[in-house]
């Protein structure tokens, strides 16, 4: 079946410029994840969606980042005027209800802030 | 979330199992044991979970000491797709709230030809 699905695959963009990066998840997953991963790092957490629940914004590193989840399916993460510390690649991951609550990972977008 | 120990590479022929450690020596009764996997370049991909009983799915299986404080990662036939870095992590599995991912270091599996 369909896997997490992410686009674009790679951004490069300048200083200053805003970007939408975009996460469709497996169909039927109530939870969606956003993550960044620095080059040679860990997983960084930015945001959780559940279901109609306000969003979990806790690893929004400033207020230049926002996400948004329509109708519980697809999900935009914005970054307004990128800087070049925003370089990563961001992943999108999607986990079924119930107590399993493993997460299926989206293949990512390489963003690139020159 | 239960601390995990794994080390930090192993090397594996192509065609043998491989088996990966993973140390929680601190796990809860309510903390499950689960793995992940990230080849290089890609996102990490899920492959399986356990409490306290085995488990096996089409990717591995999964041996959990009777005492909860070790389990192995059992890849039965590896292959040059394998080659990947392996993450151990134990949390509790809970529904209804953020339970965002937290990878330590893990293990850089080389799978030889």
């Amino acid at each position: 079946g369909a896997g997490v699905s992410q686009s674009p695959s790679n951004k490069v963009t300048e200083k200053g410029k805003d970007v939408e990066l975009r996460c469709d998840p497996i169909s039927g997953h109530t939870a969606l994840y956003w993550y960044r991963q620095s080059l040679g790092q860990g997983l960084e957490f930015l945001i959780y969606f559940q279901g109609n629940s306000a969003p979990d914004k806790s690893g929004l590193p400033s207020d230049r980042f926002s996400a948004e989840r329509t109708g519980g399916s697809v999900s935009t993460l914005t970054i307004q005027r990128t800087q070049q510390e925003d370089s990563a690649v961001y992943l999108c991951a999607s986990s079924p209800t119930g107590a399993r609550n493993e997460q299926f990972f989206g293949p990512g977008t390489r963003l690139t802030v020159l | 979330d239960a601390k995990t120990t794994q080390p930090p590479s192993m090397d594996c022929a192509e065609g043998r199992a491989a088996n990966l450690p993973c140390n929680h020596s601190t796990i809860s009764g309510n903390e499950y044991v689960y793995w992940y996997r990230q080849i290089h370049s890609q996102g990490p991909q899920y492959i399986i979970h356990g409490l306290k009983n085995n488990e096996t799915n089409e990717m591995a299986s999964l041996i959990i000491t009777e005492d909860r404080k070790s389990s192995t990662l059992i890849l039965p036939h590896a292959t040059l797709r394998d080659t990947a870095v392996y993450y151990c992590i134990v949390r509790v599995a809970t529904s209804g709230s953020a339970r965002q991912l937290t990878f330590g270091s893990g293990t850089q599996l080389t799978v030889l030809p």
